[in-house]
């Protein structure tokens, strides 16, 4: 099961929106809608985000939304703050019960 | 309040064997999937394996069957990873985490970094 592409960086000025993608394939991303986002930030755990492609756990601003077409899942941050600096990864579910992960996209506030 | 507490950081030398835990706290231990996460230095999060809590079912990523087991004690509502002949390659962060529903990994533990060198 090969990880999921991410771009390897994004960056974004405070107030400006951004979006980081994550392509998978028929047996994974496009075949389930159990695709996760996670926050990363140095020294830290990982931070759910979003899952099952759009929904947001209790606490998470809705300036974070997920989405999904086909292969590719997006995850979209509106009015980017300083705190949004970190390290962004994509999971999902696939064929035989497998999880994958992206690569991660580091986010770089300007 | 859930929690995932992992026990605390290892340095090894190869060859050596190691069984490191991820203890829950504030839910029904054997309701929910436990899930081992590696991070090498400087790199991303690697799925290695799942286990239910309620009956031992467990799942392993192909690029970690046979190299590690994933195992529970109900009793003590712990998770564990070991290793029996660890490898410099084996030198990481290793998070647990819970599954919440299918596909989220909801609750994360702190980590476990280890260190395998001669």
């Amino acid at each position: 099961q090969s990880a999921l592409t991410q771009p390897r960086s994004v960056s974004g000025s405070p107030g400006q929106s951004v979006t980081i993608s994550c392509t998978g394939t028929s047996s994974d991303v496009g075949a389930y809608n159990f695709v996760s986002w996670y926050q990363q930030h140095p020294g830290k755990a990982p931070k759910l985000i979003i899952y099952d492609v759009s929904k947001r756990p209790s606490g998470v601003p809705d300036r974070f939304s997920g989405s999904k077409s086909g292969n590719t899942a997006s995850l979209n941050i509106s009015g980017l703050q300083g705190e949004d600096e970190a390290d962004y990864y994509c999971s999902s579910f696939a064929d035989n019960h497998v999880r994958v992960f992206g690569g991660g996209t580091k986010l770089t506030v300007l | 309040e859930v929690q995932l507490v992992q026990s605390g950081a290892e340095v090894k030398k190869p060859g050596e064997s190691l069984k490191i835990s991820c203890k829950s706290f504030g839910y029904t231990f054997t309701t929910h999937w436990i899930a081992w996460v590696r991070q090498m230095p400087g790199k991303g999060l690697e799925w290695m394996g799942s286990i239910y809590s309620g009956d031992s079912d467990t799942r392993y990523s192909p690029s970690f069957q046979g190299q590690v087991t994933i195992s529970v004690d109900r009793s003590i509502s712990t998770a564990h990873l070991q290793w029996t002949s660890l490898k410099v390659s084996d030198t990481a962060m290793y998070y647990c985490a819970r599954l919440e529903g299918v596909g989220a990994f909801d609750t994360w533990g702190q980590g476990t970094m280890i260190t395998v060198s001669s």
